[in-house]
């Protein structure tokens, strides 16, 4: 039982451009929604959150947006650049943080030069 | 500021061992959870702990998996015996609270990748 799901295993981008990931879920208990970005052989690092309250946050190339509505949320990175090359997991909460973060399978950003 | 510290690294193992593994997580944080990726997947939450107590462990296979929090700092996850299955890589992770404005913002170790043959 996937509650989070990114259906996109892969994403290739040109330098320059805009990459944008989408994530899916279906539990409507999640108020908080990250993304982390992952690089081989290295943990998770958080990357950005919205609380469910928002529908928009910006924190320099990176914006997440969230529709409560579609159960859907993005990440927008632009312009896109090679360090951006990883692997992001979108991940939610609910409760509050009580629980753990429930994660998605991740897709595999390539940025191409 | 020093990261959660995982160990061994990797380790390599028939089905039917035991192994350990130890996470000292970032100083101060008061909750710690392992998490499980199995390749292609994102991570999956076996075990979270609130200081040395356990706050959710329903994910966690506990015929074959402990883990434990002695004084609320280091912690070790142990399976025994392990199956194929159990292939993987265990990631520690701490954070300061929950529940506050910086909720969800988990930091992760390095992991450590387990490969049972």
């Amino acid at each position: 039982d996937q509650q989070v799901k990114q259906n996109s295993p892969s994403l290739s981008v040109q330098e320059g451009r805009i990459s944008i990931l989408n994530c899916d879920y279906t539990n409507s208990m999640f108020d908080y929604f990250l993304w982390y970005k992952k690089y081989p052989a290295e943990g998770p690092t958080f990357l950005i959150s919205i609380s469910s309250i928002k529908d928009k946050n910006e924190d320099g190339r990176f914006t997440v947006f969230l529709n409560k509505s579609a159960k859907h949320l993005s990440l927008h990175i632009v312009p896109s650049q090679p360090g951006d090359s990883a692997v992001y997991f979108c991940a939610a909460l609910r409760g509050g943080g009580a629980d753990g973060l429930t994660f998605g399978k991740g897709t595999h950003l390539i940025i191409q030069p | 500021e020093a990261g959660v510290a995982q160990s061994p690294r990797y380790k390599i193992i028939e089905k039917r061992q035991s192994v350990a593994f130890w996470c000292n997580p970032i100083s101060g944080h008061a909750t710690l959870y392992w998490y499980q990726q199995i390749l292609g997947q994102g991570p999956k939450l076996l075990i979270q702990f609130q200081n040395n107590g356990v706050v959710d462990d329903s994910q966690l296979p506990k015929d074959r998996f402990s883990a434990e929090r002695l004084k609320g700092v280091d912690s070790t996850l142990k399976i025994q015996p392990a199956k194929l299955e159990d292939s993987a890589v265990y990631l520690c992770a701490s954070s300061s609270q929950f529940g506050g404005p910086n909720t969800g913002e988990l930091f992760f170790g390095e992991g450590s990748r387990l490969t049972v043959l």
